[in-house]
């Protein structure tokens, strides 16, 4: 069964625009991380944003916010006032286990961005 | 701080040929991992490291690819004999297990074509 789900292959936003990407999952942990990578044409995986399964409030990171509804299991990554350097793939990812500190990262099948000028 | 470096960052190959692929993670991380990204799809683990010891390569086809990370730092992966399907990038990523939520800090990859 696939653990991470991006259901969106591709993405166009207008620059300075606001875009929110998909991502749920699937687990029966209580403990778990999701998190969320860029992956640029170049090929390097660059890390965004990381949420807690525990972590009360929404992760952010400057104009990266992760909007983590756990009952829905979903955890959709917006970006705000687009740039024309945010045009990439992106992949939502989850580690199992808070004691499993050094575990596996799952990926979706990630979502190519497009940032129009 | 010098990221994680891996080399050759592209490699064309016959099938049934053998290639290996080095990995130096970030200085002081325990953790290493190999990852194999096939196109249009997203990175799947193949094996983990913690120091010098597996942890974790139920994924990867032990048939024909090894990897071995001697004295707990650096790492080479390979594969003999190549099949068509290998072709992929293979990702090495590290980790420093103090940080809470196990950040992982990825090379540039190395691009495998399999003729």
């Amino acid at each position: 069964a696939q653990k991470i789900t991006q259901t969106q292959p591709g993405m166009f936003v207008q620059e300075k625009e606001a875009v929110t990407l998909d991502c749920t999952y699937d687990t029966s942990d209580p403990s778990y991380g999701l998190f969320w990578y860029k992956q640029p044409s170049s090929g390097e995986m660059i890390f965004l944003i990381y949420q807690g399964s525990y972590d009360q409030q929404n992760a952010t990171e400057g104009r990266y916010s992760l909007n983590f509804q756990k009952a829905r299991k979903s955890a959709n990554l917006v970006i705000s006032a687009s740039q024309l350097g945010d045009s990439a793939m992106y992949f939502c990812a989850m580690r199992e286990g808070w004691n499993n500190q050094g575990g596996k990262l799952i990926f979706g099948q990630g979502t190519e961005l497009s940032v129009k000028p | 701080e010098a990221g994680v470096a891996q080399s050759p960052r592209y490699k064309i190959i016959e099938k049934r040929q053998s290639v290996a692929f080095w990995c130096n993670p970030i200085s002081g991380h325990a953790t290493l991992y190999w990852y194999q990204q096939i196109l249009g799809q997203g990175p799947k683990l193949l094996i983990q490291f913690q120091n010098n010891g597996v942890v974790d390569d139920s994924q990867l086809p032990k048939d024909r690819f090894s990897a071995e990370r001697l004295k707990g730092v650096d790492s080479t992966l390979k594969i003999q004999p190549a099949k068509l399907e290998d072709s992929a990038v293979y990702l090495c990523a590290s980790s420093l297990l103090r940080v809470s939520y196990n950040e992982q800090f990825f090379g540039p990859g190395t691009r495998l074509t399999v003729l």
